[in-house]
């Protein structure tokens, strides 16, 4: 099993409508969760991040965390075709020598249709 | 401006010839990581550093080297290239711990290699 798992899609939205990006993780100590979006030919910028149990709102994007289920989702409200783009899920991981590493989920591509 | 700088940002290069991709970032981050993406697979850590001289490999550290001399550098070495080496590299750097916007990755704007 991967340690982050995210349906690559693509998911295709009219504009204007709800987009829901889901993401699942399998190491149950993870205390910090991540979503980034990547344009294509350009590096991934934080979009939200989570580190709480239930909702995150920021702007037109929410972040849901459930940890009992290992599971995070990313919701877009009002989708705009610039919303159009990869979006990545990331968690950080625990060490055995302490520290943390973050490991990212393969991404979800995203359309927004015009 | 806070920024993670790499070089170079393009390279074609032959099997077996050393090379060394640089980063470095100008914010203090303790955190410094590789990363490569390649078409399917998304992002997959190759090492990552969350100090001067402290180093640890990620998922697929074969054939890569690193080090981390200065808190602000962090070089990735491919001693002997090979074909599926070919990809997109990120390096990223985020402070560490449990200070307000830990672990929040600042990317370089990437560097994409060819080996042929």
């Amino acid at each position: 099993q991967k340690e982050v798992e995210q349906n690559s899609g693509p998911l295709s939205v009219p504009e204007g409508a709800i987009a829901s990006l889901n993401c699942t993780y399998s190491d149950r100590v993870s205390q910090s969760f991540f979503w980034y979006r990547q344009y294509s030919g350009k590096s991934p910028e934080l979009i939200m991040s989570i580190y709480s149990n239930g909702d995150k709102e920021d702007g037109r994007f929410t972040a849901q965390l459930n940890k009992a289920s290992q599971y995070v989702s990313l919701l877009i409200r009002d989708s705009q075709p610039s919303d159009s783009a990869t979006y990545l899920c990331a968690v950080n991981i625990g060490t055995d020598t302490g520290g943390f590493k973050t490991i990212f989920g393969a991404g979800t591509r995203l359309f927004v249709k015009a | 401006e806070a920024q993670v700088t790499q070089n170079p940002r393009y390279l074609i290069t032959v099997t077996g010839k050393k090379l060394t991709v640089t980063c470095s970032q100008n914010m203090n981050h303790e955190y410094m990581s590789w990363y490569r993406q390649d078409p399917g697979l998304g992002l997959r850590q190759i090492y990552y550093s969350m100090n001067v001289e402290v180093t640890d490999k990620g998922d697929v550290p074969e054939g890569y080297k690193v080090s981390r001399k200065e808190k602000r550098n962090f070089p990735l070495i491919l001693e002997s290239p090979s074909p599926n080496q070919t990809s997109l590299y990120f390096c990223a750097s985020s402070f560490a711990g449990r200070r307000s916007g830990a672990n929040v990755l600042t990317f370089g704007a990437g560097s994409r290699l060819t080996v042929l």
